[in-house]
């Protein structure tokens, strides 16, 4: 089946520094990937559609330059959430799209930021 | 806006113990239903997806679901639950765009 990483597994930061998050379908190529948010014991939230070679959408309420999205291949997006804050301590979620219509999302295993 | 409700937060059954899990969504066209599961420390998993045809869907692992469209329900069952299916169960519809909204999740404890 379709894999999909991300790395890091787990990050702590500073205010005020920037951290990146690496998503990577393995197995596949994903012209089309998403950034979700998942508060404790909370569904997930989209935070932002990355279409390889063009600029990510973002939903409502997200702040495109605070979140950072660059989808510059098909298999690699990354997330820099830029001037951390303790509120965006979070588990931020990928997923891939598999080309084709009706193609299935596949998720990576998240990535826990802590900032203090 | 589209919405999607899961009513049971939180579940505990034993073993062998029949489930069946509540999803409504709101939106009036044709939709793309899905259940995953995510076990504790994993990430999220396909078990089933309704698209178009038979609204009677068979998953992974012996969960099935049933789309009633005139009650915009895709409700997840199983007979017989196993401790191993204690995890965290979150529905979700896609409309129109590549676009997937989660319902708040359902987390299930299995005791043996």
């Amino acid at each position: 089946g379709a894999v999909v990483s991300q790395h890091p597994s787990r990050v702590i930061c500073k205010s005020g520094t920037s951290v990146k998050i690496e998503c990577r379908s393995l197995d596949f190529q994903a012209t089309t990937m998403f950034w979700y948010r998942q508060f404790p014991k909370q569904s997930l939230m989209l935070m932002a559609t990355s279409n390889e070679g063009s600029k990510a959408t973002y939903e409502q309420g997200v702040e495109k330059d605070k979140f950072l999205i660059n989808h510059a291949s098909l298999t690699l997006s990354t997330l820099t959430v830029t001037s951390a804050h303790p509120e965006d301590s979070s588990f931020y979620i990928c997923s891939a799209r598999v080309p084709g219509l009706g193609g299935e999302q596949y998720f990576g295993p998240g990535t826990r930021l802590t900032v203090t | 806006a589209q919405s999607v409700s899961q009513h049971n937060h939180h579940v505990i059954l034993s073993e062998a113990a029949s489930l069946e899990l509540g999803c409504n969504y709101s939106y009036g066209g044709t939709v793309n239903l899905f259940w995953y599961v995510q076990y504790p420390g994993q990430h999220l998993q396909l078990l089933l997806k309704y698209f178009s045809g038979d609204p009677l869907v068979k998953g992974i692992k012996g969960f099935e679901a049933e789309f009633i469209k005139s009650k915009f329900s895709f409700n997840l069952r199983k007979p017989s639950v196993q401790w191993s299916d204690t995890a965290e169960y979150f529905c979700a519809v896609r409309v129109n765009t590549d676009k997937l909204i989660f319902g708040t999740g359902t987390r299930l404890q299995v005791f043996p």
